[in-house]
């Protein structure tokens, strides 16, 4: 299994429609979890962290965290298209220093005028 | 304020020619600093992180190697380049309040 998965993508969406985005994570001990967003040619931007179970609301992004169930989600409201491009999960064993990622994938988003 | 530079942008390199890419902070000290690489169609993979001067721990095993020279740099390196050494690397620092904070990276190309 895969430390961190998230769905093959790639995910098409209306402008104005909610995306929603998957992730899951096999070490149970990990401890914080964040969205990056990636555009073409460009290095990740960080959009969310998550630390609690539960949901973490930031403008038009929502980051939901289940610890029990190893997921983590990322959804946009209001969907444009500068939103399209790839986003990557990540996932960290330590809350504290010397923190190491561990990235998925990603998944790119594309939103359709 | 906090930045991270990172250069050359761009690289075309033959193979078996060397490779130093370096990394420098501002606004910081004793920042913990990694080095990711991002091939094509795949994720970002560590390949080398240290937490001081001098203290290098590498992730993977493989051509490349990295040095700590002072609290702010952080330079990657090869003798010797490999085709599969193409890819785009980024530099990163952490900080808990905003977990990792990437260059503007170097799109590698070995030829």
């Amino acid at each position: 299994q895969k430390e961190v998965e998230q769905n093959s993508g790639p995910l098409s969406v209306p402008e104005g429609a909610i995306a929603s985005l998957n992730c899951t994570y096999s070490d149970r001990v990990s401890q914080s979890f964040f969205w990056y967003r990636q555009y073409s040619g460009k290095s990740p931007e960080l959009i969310m962290s998550i630390y609690s179970n539960g949901d973490k609301e930031d403008g038009r992004f929502t980051a939901q965290l289940n610890k029990a169930s190893q997921y983590v989600s990322l959804l946009i409201r209001d969907s444009q298209p500068s939103d399209s491009a790839t986003y990557l999960c990540a996932v960290n064993r330590r809350a504290g220093a010397n923190s190491k990622l561990t990235f998925g994938k990603g998944i790119t988003l594309s939103v359709r005028p | 304020s906090q930045t991270i530079h990172q250069w050359p942008a761009t690289l075309v390199q033959p193979v078996g020619s060397p490779l130093s890419l370096e990394c420098t902070v501002e606004g910081t000290s004793n920042p913990n600093l990694y080095w990711y690489r991002q091939a094509a169609g795949r994720g970002l993979q560590l390949l080398f992180y240290s937490v001081g001067i001098g203290q290098i721990s590498s992730e993977v095993p493989q051509n490349l190697s990295a040095s700590r020279p002072q609290d702010r740099q952080f330079i990657l390196s090869s003798k010797k380049l490999l085709l599969s050494d193409s890819g785009f690397y980024l530099c990163a620092w952490w900080t808990i309040d905003y977990g990792y904070t990437f260059g503007s990276g170097t799109r590698l190309t070995v030829v």
